[in-house]
């Protein structure tokens, strides 16, 4: 079945030290996008790709980067993790176009130690 | 600016009733899309219904149907004979030619199905 696939579910990192959590598709869509959500909260958009364009969300803290090697992959790079950042990250794709929805990964569940 | 609003935090269902979720909307352009969400406890969205600014018929998938109406810029979602397995979050969503590839989101509804 086409999907979306993050890995990992669950990760722990420390305070400071550098994580990356991925996301990958089956869908062929050309738009990536990464959000955080916290507990109770609506997702919050962090950037997306179209194609190979990226783009930020003006209030995306420096901290966090992201990569699309390809239309299949993508990556979520936090490099110094604060207590601030623990969430659940979710990652989707879509089409282009008004009418077609998104598609969600079951997402990353975020520790910071 | 495009703007979502969920005005319920939180809404109890006896099993078996129907429930009416709430999403009214902001957008002055002409076309547009709106969606639907699940979020169980397990943190995955699943997308549940679309409606299209333009379509004349409100949409239905199963026990989902959506109450749309245009003018007063609703699109609500009626679960029908609720289920404890639809005891979750819900989002409400909307996509513009103005948004670009972005979908504004809600706040959310927190659905409890009592048995």
């Amino acid at each position: 079945d086409a999907m979306v696939i993050q890995n990992p579910r669950y990760q722990v990192t420390q305070f400071g030290k550098p994580v990356t959590l991925s996301c990958s598709q089956t869908l062929n869509h050309n738009v990536m996008y990464w959000y955080q959500q916290k507990s109770s909260q609506a997702p919050k958009l962090l950037f997306h790709y179209y194609d190979k364009d990226f783009n930020n969300e003006a209030d995306t803290p420096d901290n966090f980067q992201s990569r699309r090697p390809n239309t299949s992959f993508c990556f979520l790079d936090i490099r110094s993790p604060g207590l601030g950042d623990a969430a659940m990250y979710l990652c989707a794709t879509s089409r282009q176009g008004l009418h077609v929805g998104q598609y969600f990964g079951p997402g990353t569940r975020l520790t910071v130690t | 600016a495009q703007k979502i609003t969920q005005t319920q935090p939180g809404m109890f269902v006896q099993e078996k009733e129907a429930v009416t979720l709430d999403c009214t909307y902001d957008t002055s352009d002409p076309s547009y899309g709106l969606f639907w969400y699940k979020q169980p406890s397990s943190g995955e969205m699943i997308f549940l219904i679309y409606q299209g600014s333009y379509d004349q018929q409100n949409a239905t998938e199963g026990r989902y149907s959506l109450n749309f109406q245009k003018a007063r810029k609703s699109a609500n979602l009626v679960i029908s004979a609720s289920q404890l397995g639809d005891s979750a979050m819900y989002f409400c969503a909307m996509r513009g030619p103005n948004t670009g590839n972005q979908f504004y989101f809600g706040t959310g509804t927190s659905l409890t199905v009592i048995p």
